[in-house]
């Protein structure tokens, strides 16, 4: 049973930077493509990014591109989301979870809530 | 920005049926991609209800079901019980905008 378990939750002040992760378990094969969604306070959810964890090929959404960094480490199976200069409007909780080729996500990990303040 | 429309809130009382709607466009449900349904109760992450337009993972209820027609798609929960009170979200991939994966506005269904 594929499993995603999510780095814990973050408090950060403007401008500072952040890398959470997502460790993922369970699979039968070496590489998956995992993707990050984020979610806003009491909004929907919002697709970031992709990666592919064979090749660490990302791929982002046009709203999130130049915003955060996608990448990979294959030999720990974990994806990170990356932050070189957090906003207040980064306050969100963000949830990576694992594709299932061509199109759906299942399962997915747990949630990290960043929380951005001065 | 959601590209794909769906009520902010249906209800009904235990027992009843609701319908949910997902309206999209000719280039992500009227193109052919197939439409995704997911269950989020509060505090909680998000979890597949429905996966290609109408097929439900081992462990869903039978009374969950999906259909698609055209640019739209639906889900629909028959004998609504108290314990399916959620936000619902469809989900499906869209051609334009250099290819992404889109999630619907979101509905919260409530049990009266």
């Amino acid at each position: 049973e594929v499993q995603l378990v999510q780095s814990g939750a973050e408090v950060k002040k403007p401008g500072e930077s952040l890398k959470i992760s997502c460790k993922a378990s369970g699979y039968t094969f070496t590489s998956y493509w995992i993707g990050w969604v984020r979610q806003m306070p009491g909004k929907g959810l919002e697709w970031m990014g992709i990666i592919y964890l064979g090749d660490s090929d990302a791929r982002y959404s046009p709203s999130f591109q130049g915003q955060v960094t996608i990448s990979a480490d294959k030999s720990i199976s974990t994806a990170y989301l990356q932050w070189s200069s957090l906003k207040a409007s980064d306050t969100a909780m963000y949830y990576c979870a694992n594709i299932i080729t061509p199109s759906w996500f299942d399962p997915w990990g747990q949630g990290t809530l960043v929380t951005v303040s001065s | 920005q959601s590209v794909l429309t769906q009520p902010p809130s249906v209800s009904g009382a235990p027992g009843q049926r609701v319908t949910i709607s997902c309206s999209g466009s000719s280039s992500n449900i009227g193109a052919g991609y197939d439409v995704h349904w997911y269950q989020q109760l509060p505090g909680t992450a998000p979890k597949l209800l429905i996966y290609g337009n109408t097929n439900r993972p081992s462990g869903v209820p039978d009374r969950f079901s999906g259909s698609k027609s055209g640019t739209s798609a639906s889900l629909a929960i028959t004998g609504l019980q108290a314990e399916d009170e959620a936000d619902y979200y469809c989900q499906s991939y869209d051609s334009s905008l250099s290819g992404s994966y889109v999630f619907g506005t979101g509905t919260k269904v409530t049990v009266l």
